[in-house]
């Protein structure tokens, strides 16, 4: 059964960049085969996704998002992260990490972790 | 870039059929998933490509794609099935997009 954790700092300021880690388990992220993606949900608002990597490094972001966002992956730990820059109070939010299978035409989100709130304050 | 449009809320009586839609342009031309979200929790995938249940999903929960609209049917509705409902689609220039979600209340 495969397994996504988010993990990192709960608290960031504004102007600091947001760093958070996904660690799979379960299986492999070198298998190849998925895309795996960062989504978040502003408080009492809907799911937003941010981008992806697969398992090579290449990468995927939302356009709304590209010029603050990096992805990367560290396959000999089995995990991606994410790093947002120049965070504002309007980047809190529960970050999730999920996984689509890139073999599939339409691919669906079919693992998810357990979502971390990070909240942008001074 | 494309968009998915839900309402924001919908009813149902215990024991009747919710539809929530999902509205795009020619959205019967791609596969549409839906999630299921209840408060404090993770999404959980309960229909993909349209109309297919993962395992452990109910038989009541199925989906339908044609023109401009994607529904999600829920049948026999239970107080359990209270949640938010996302509709999803991967789009060939934008790759991920969520529709708004909508807010199931069974009376």
């Amino acid at each position: 059964q495969v397994q996504l954790q988010e993990s990192g700092p709960g608290l960031v300021k504004p102007s600091q960049t947001l760093s958070l880690t996904c660690t799979v388990s379960g299986g492999s992220i070198s298998s190849g085969g998925y895309y795996w993606s960062w989504i978040r949900q502003h408080p009492g608002k809907g799911l937003e996704w941010i981008g992806y990597i697969y398992y090579s490094g290449s990468t995927y972001y939302n356009p709304s998002l590209k010029s603050r966002v990096t992805i990367s992956v560290d396959t000999s730990k089995n995990q991606f992260s994410l790093k947002l820059s120049s965070v504002t109070a309007a980047d809190t939010a529960v970050y999730y990490c999920a996984r689509q299978n890139r073999l599939q035409p339409n691919p669906y989100f079919d693992y998810w972790g357990q979502g971390t709130l990070v909240t942008v304050s001074s | 870039s494309y968009e998915l449009t839900q309402p924001l809320s919908v009813s149902v009586a215990l024991g009747q059929t919710a539809r929530i839609t999902c509205g795009g342009n020619n959205i019967g031309s791609k596969n549409v998933h839906w999630y299921q979200q209840k408060p404090g929790q993770a999404p959980v995938l309960v229909i993909y490509r349209d109309s297919n249940r993962p395992s452990g999903i109910p038989e009541r929960f199925s989906g339908s794609n044609s023109g401009n609209t994607a529904t999600l049917t829920i049948s026999r509705a239970q107080a359990g099935d209270e949640a938010d409902y996302y509709c999803q689609v991967w789009d060939s220039s934008t790759k991920v997009v969520f529709g708004g979600g909508t807010k199931l209340t069974v009376l």
